[in-house]
């Protein structure tokens, strides 16, 4: 079966600080997409990124990076120089074939603390 | 250019009432997907339109709930008889072509059943 673990409930940090979400995902199939959504505290959910499985690039945007690694299963999110607008619950969600039919399969979220 | 629009915002209703819930797309998406929401919790599938019809709705929970796209563009969720274990942000979203293309969301709206 399909899954996404956020194994981290909530995370606080002070602001200035380096932080990484983990996400581990499990499918069976061999193409499959990987997202990453921020839903700060007014509730609406922001898409940051989406890779699929033949993209093993990591990527770079501004002060948010991806690192994705099939061998571990594993699509970590770091935020390097937090800032307090950082503040919110992030979600990894994977999209594949098998089980649910390319249905988002959601993690449980990190809720991401930034102190100032 | 403008993002997935839902109104209302807010709705508070009383246990056994109807409402509809309405979901206005990105223009030219022709996937809309509707999910709830409660608490603490990540979003749960309902259903997903491909144009005007429901390509999968095994997400819905019960015959109460009903979905609607007449004309490939707004949708609205339809909840019946409402009972409290109704009460949940309710999410629209859509992409542009089909389910792997990445889902935009719309604010949301709450929905309170007393």
């Amino acid at each position: 079966a399909q899954k996404v673990t956020q194994a981290q409930t909530e995370i606080s940090v002070v602001e200035k600080e380096d932080v990484t979400l983990d996400c581990v995902y499990e499918t069976r199939d061999t193409t499959y997409y990987l997202f990453w959504y921020k839903q700060p505290p007014s509730g609406e959910l922001v898409f940051l990124i989406r890779r699929n499985s033949f993209d093993e690039q990591n990527e770079i945007s501004g002060r948010y990076s991806w690192n994705f690694q099939k061998s571990t299963s594993s699509f970590n999110f770091t935020i390097t120089a937090s800032q307090v607008v950082d503040s919110a619950v992030y979600f990894c969600a994977l999209s594949a074939r098998a089980d649910s039919n390319y249905q988002l399969i959601w993690g449980a979220g990190t809720k991401l603390i930034i102190k100032p | 250019g403008a993002g997935v629009s839902q109104t209302p915002s807010n709705k508070v209703t009383e246990k056994g009432k109807y409402v509809e819930l309405r979901c206005d797309p990105i223009s030219g998406h022709t996937a809309l997907y509707w999910y709830r929401q409660s608490l603490g919790q990540g979003p749960e599938f309902l259903i997903y339109f491909q144009g005007t019809g429901a390509a999968d709705d095994s997400g819905l929970p019960n015959d109460r709930f009903f979905a609607v796209r007449p004309e490939g563009s707004v949708s609205t969720l339809k909840i019946q008889r409402t009972e409290r274990g109704d009460s949940a942000v309710y999410l629209c979203a859509s992409s542009l072509a089909g389910i792997t293309d990445t889902q935009y969301f719309g604010p949301g709206t709450r929905l309170t059943v007393l």
